[in-house]
């Protein structure tokens, strides 16, 4: 499968504690983005990385949330001290040189749940 | 005033129907938009990217009018499995925004037999 992969698919936590995910772009993507999906909504953009950099975080990304892209392939997104109002679907997509400039593919996503 | 904006339905059509859907947008700098669908419990995933001079992909039709920031699908010859979420997307690049996708709530679709 050459799509884009997250893990894990499901996480459930108890409030206060932190927990990190991973997204695998598809090979040869340089743009990568986080968003965010809470029930009857669309998903909200959250941050972008060009190869490594990060280039652009909303203001939903508060001081508890940290991303990377060290070697410009994977990206992890680490929440601290999770809330219960972190509970959501968080997704990857990835974008760059295959298919359209602006055409963004998406990963299945990891549906957090706080307790 | 939410950057993108769509009516939420839910739309119940019968299998065969004609339905449309609209979609409102606040940056006048928009510079591409899309509809994308969602299956229940999974990712989006790009249905039709939508020009200016309108277009067409089998039973599915999406008209731009960038003087009323007004973006519309229309899905002819509704199949069960159409049944779905459909995402207004607003695409910003250029400048700083680098590319970022602003969905709307997404318009949930039912077509029944």
């Amino acid at each position: 499968d050459t799509g884009v992969s997250q893990d894990p698919r499901h996480k459930i936590t108890k409030r206060g504690q932190n927990v990190t995910f991973r997204c695998d772009p598809i090979s040869e993507h340089n743009r990568l983005y986080w968003y965010r999906q809470t029930l009857g909504q669309g998903p909200e953009f959250l941050t972008y990385f060009q190869n490594e950099a990060q280039l652009e975080k909303s203001r939903l990304l508060s001081d508890r949330f940290s991303a990377e892209r060290p070697k410009g392939s994977f990206s992890t997104l680490e929440i601290q001290r999770t809330e219960q109002g972190d509970s959501a679907m968080y997704l990857c997509a990835s974008s760059g040189r295959q298919g359209s400039y602006n055409e963004q593919f998406f990963g299945p996503g990891t549906r957090l749940t706080v307790l | 005033r939410k950057e993108v904006e769509q009516d939420p339905g839910p739309f119940n059509v019968p299998e065969g129907a004609t339905v449309a859907f609209n979609c409102t947008y606040s940056n006048s700098a928009s510079q591409s938009f899309f509809w994308y669908r969602q299956d229940c419990r999974k990712e989006p995933k790009l249905l039709m990217s939508v020009y200016s001079s309108g277009n067409e992909d089998g039973r599915f039709t999406a008209q731009l009018n960038r003087a009323s920031q007004y973006i519309s699908l229309l899905i002819r010859d509704s199949k069960l499995s159409d049944s779905a979420t459909y995402l207004c997307v607003v695409n910003d690049a250029g400048g700083t925004s680098y590319g970022k996708l602003t969905f709307g709530q997404g318009t949930i679709l039912t077509v029944h037999p």
